[in-house]
């Protein structure tokens, strides 16, 4: 069982469309990560969120809005993606940002197609 | 070229053990770690070991750590078919705060 929890499990939309990906974790961890993971490739880092602020934007294009309302939950707003963009969508947690030992925990993703 | 290598297939009968390698490239690897993913899921923290030890054991797992070689391995003793997944080798140092991930090993258990 995942301490991260990421909701909805599968999201299918058209190129026009505007969707919201959630992302919830309870264990008091004050990062948080977005990642984008491609069919047998290794995550790739998005967003890092730390103490609800914007740390980290790995030069992602504009259609994903990243947005942390509080310290348990994560959004990735989405409008406008292209058919690269279908990919599993990971979300990590850890204490703190790094440096240092900060272990992040992942959730089961959310598997987006684009059509 | 990459920071942190895997090969990419291993096969391995079920009951054997499987050894699962990895090499990192900077030497101020601070922290290692290994994550499985099943088909399907997200990554799960299996286990991890810190650059100033050279065996950590847990279990089935045991990681060793050859710092001289920059070489990490990951050892899964009587391997059963729930043990079918890809494995990340992954990676932090002491100045940055990215996670930098191998490219997985897909280990297949096979009857």
């Amino acid at each position: 069982d995942t301490e991260v929890t990421q909701t909805p499990k599968h999201l299918v939309m058209g190129m026009t469309n505007k969707k919201s990906l959630k992302c919830e974790q309870h264990m008091g961890h004050r990062a948080m990560y977005w990642y984008k993971q491609k069919a047998k490739k290794p995550p790739e880092l998005m967003f890092v969120y730390s103490y609800e602020k914007l740390s980290i934007n790995e030069s992602v294009p504009s259609r994903f809005s990243p947005e942390c309302p509080n310290s348990s939950l994560l959004n990735l707003h989405l409008h406008a993606l292209q058919p690269e963009d279908s990919a599993l969508y990971l979300c990590a947690s850890s204490q703190e940002e790094g440096p240092g030992f900060q272990p992040q925990h992942f959730g089961d993703g959310t598997r987006l197609s684009i059509l | 070229g990459e920071d942190v290598e895997q090969s990419l297939f291993l096969s391995v009968r079920e009951g054997d053990s499987s050894v699962i390698n990895c090499t990192y490239t900077d030497s101020s690897s601070t922290y290692l770690y290994w994550y499985k993913q099943e088909p399907g899921a997200g990554l799960q923290l299996l286990t991890y070991i810190f650059s100033n030890m050279d065996m950590k054991q847990d279990q089935r797992l045991t990681v060793l750590l050859n710092k001289k070689d920059k070489h990490l391995s990951l050892r899964i003793a009587d391997t059963q078919t729930g043990d079918s997944a890809i494995y990340f080798c992954a990676e932090t140092r002491s100045n940055d705060y990215k996670l930098s991930f191998g490219a997985g090993t897909t280990v297949t258990v096979r009857a």
